[in-house]
């Protein structure tokens, strides 16, 4: 079974505090993973998108990692500010085509000013 | 970029009506539209996967009598709830896919059942 898991489930830090959020799937035979901002009652807005044959991406204070061959992914956020407190989802797509992404439960992140 | 619109954005029913949710694809031709659904503090679980003009595939545990999609056309799936439940209450997000390419996801549709 394909799973995906993340931790912490929940991370409350101050504010300027570097970060990292952990993501770890079960099946290293991946398409893509990506990872997600949840705010409360809101949708899902992506951050970053790393193909399989990619080792990293990076946007603004946000950088995310991958290792397939250990089923890791790491989601680093610098200096972080209160405004990044959301719950961040990891979903991995494990074939090209039309397959659904599978997601963990998420890491709810809490930045105390 | 690449948008998916939910109507309506939250919806109160009450026990025992039926609730259809409507996700679109704005700019681009979606020949597959994926429904999710989450609870409060849990993650998006897939309920069904929908091909336009072809009858959708439904997860396991999932009733298809109970949850009716429709993807009449390349822009548009229909999610209905019958008979809706206290039960049914959560927040149901679309996402839709031209072949191949990235999934864009609708902002979530919050119903409550009473």
């Amino acid at each position: 079974k394909q799973e995906v898991t993340q931790i912490p489930a929940a991370l409350s830090v101050p504010e300027g505090e570097n970060l990292v959020l952990n993501c770890s799937f079960t099946d290293s035979a991946i398409y893509n993973l990506q990872w997600f901002r949840q705010d409360p009652g809101k949708g899902l807005t992506s951050l970053l998108l790393i193909q399989s044959s990619q080792r990293e991406q990076t946007s603004g204070r946000l950088n995310a990692s991958l290792d397939k061959s250990s089923g890791r992914s790491t989601l680093y956020i610098a200096a972080s500010q209160p405004g990044d407190s959301a719950t961040y989802l990891c979903a991995v797509r494990y074939n090209s085509g039309n397959t659904p992404l599978v997601f963990g439960k998420g890491t709810r992140l809490s930045v105390i000013a | 970029g690449a948008v998916v619109s939910q109507h309506p954005s939250w919806v109160i029913c009450k026990s025992g009506t039926s609730v259809k949710i409507e996700c679109r694809s704005l700019d681009f031709q979606a020949t597959t539209m994926f429904w999710y659904r989450q609870f409060p503090k849990q993650s998006l679980m897939l309920m069904a996967t929908s091909n336009e003009g072809s009858k959708a595939t439904y997860e396991q545990g999932v009733e298809k009598d109970k949850f009716l999609i429709n993807h009449a056309s390349l822009t548009l799936s229909t999610l209905t709830v019958t008979s809706a439940h206290p039960e049914d209450s959560s927040f149901y997000i679309c996402s839709a896919t031209e072949t191949g390419s990235e999934q864009y996801f609708g902002p979530g549709t919050r119903l409550t059942v009473t």
